[in-house]
């Protein structure tokens, strides 16, 4: 799987947007794009995915690049409850085996204040 | 509720002894997946299964071993070949292992926090 670029941290204050960048400038044509999320001494759970169209659903938007080499997830109002680490993750769906597997880099540590 | 459970949350255990981590789901998901994360890293994955009776190494696979006799459970022992076992391991399954759908999300469980003294 091609490999993603996430800043370390970011800070955002309560009812504000966030907006998480991530760059995957090697991305190939099938692979799409996953984000999760990680809140303290939690598993993972699943955000958002998309391939090439922005996306929107309950929890988030995708905003994705013309050349898909980069992505932005989209919180429209930051909430405590947001605070966790954010994973931009992409996946070749086009193959099975192991190309399949979700990797995990080490993600975006979002703190949000109130 | 659907999901995944993990149990026991945290576990100790001495320096030398295996210990044997549960993993069970009622989604009925095909695929099933051990990953290991140290504090402030991302998640590495130890082992996969595809189906029951099969199951595949993953990145970290050495000192650990898996069994997929019934599809719900997935137990991950961690050997005393594993030379640094103190860490959270994490359970997941999805529907296949890979996208024969592009909707094919990975349910993670609570995790369980392996500490070895």
């Amino acid at each position: 799987d091609a490999k993603t670029t996430q800043p370390n941290s970011m800070e955002s204050n309560e009812e504000e947007p966030v907006h998480l960048p991530c760059n995957h400038s090697t991305i190939s044509g099938t692979d799409y794009i996953h984000w999760y999320r990680q809140l303290p001494s939690q598993g993972p759970e699943y955000v958002i995915h998309g391939l090439t169209s922005n996306v929107n659903n309950r929890m988030a938007s995708l905003a994705i690049a013309e050349d898909r080499k980069s992505s932005t997830l989209i919180l429209h109002r930051a909430t405590l409850r947001d605070a966790a680490v954010y994973y931009c993750i992409l996946r070749d769906e086009g193959s099975g085996g192991s190309q399949g597997n979700l990797i995990f880099g080490k993600g975006t540590k979002l703190s949000v204040k109130p | 509720d659907g999901g995944i459970t993990q149990s026991p949350k945290y576990l100790f255990r001495k320096e030398g002894q295996n210990v044997t981590l549960s993993c069970e789901q009622n989604l009925n998901h095909d695929a099933m997946y051990w990953y290991r994360q140290d504090p402030g890293q991302g998640l590495r994955l130890i082992y996969y299964s595809q189906i029951v009776n099969d199951f595949q190494k993953g990145d970290i696979a050495e000192g650990y071993s898996v069994s997929r006799e019934k599809k719900e459970s997935f137990p991950l022992t961690v050997t005393s070949a594993q030379k640094n076992p103190t860490a959270f391991y994490l359970c997941a399954s999805s529907i296949t292992l890979a996208g024969v759908s592009s909707y094919n999300e990975q349910f993670f469980g609570p995790g369980t926090r392996l500490t070895v003294l």
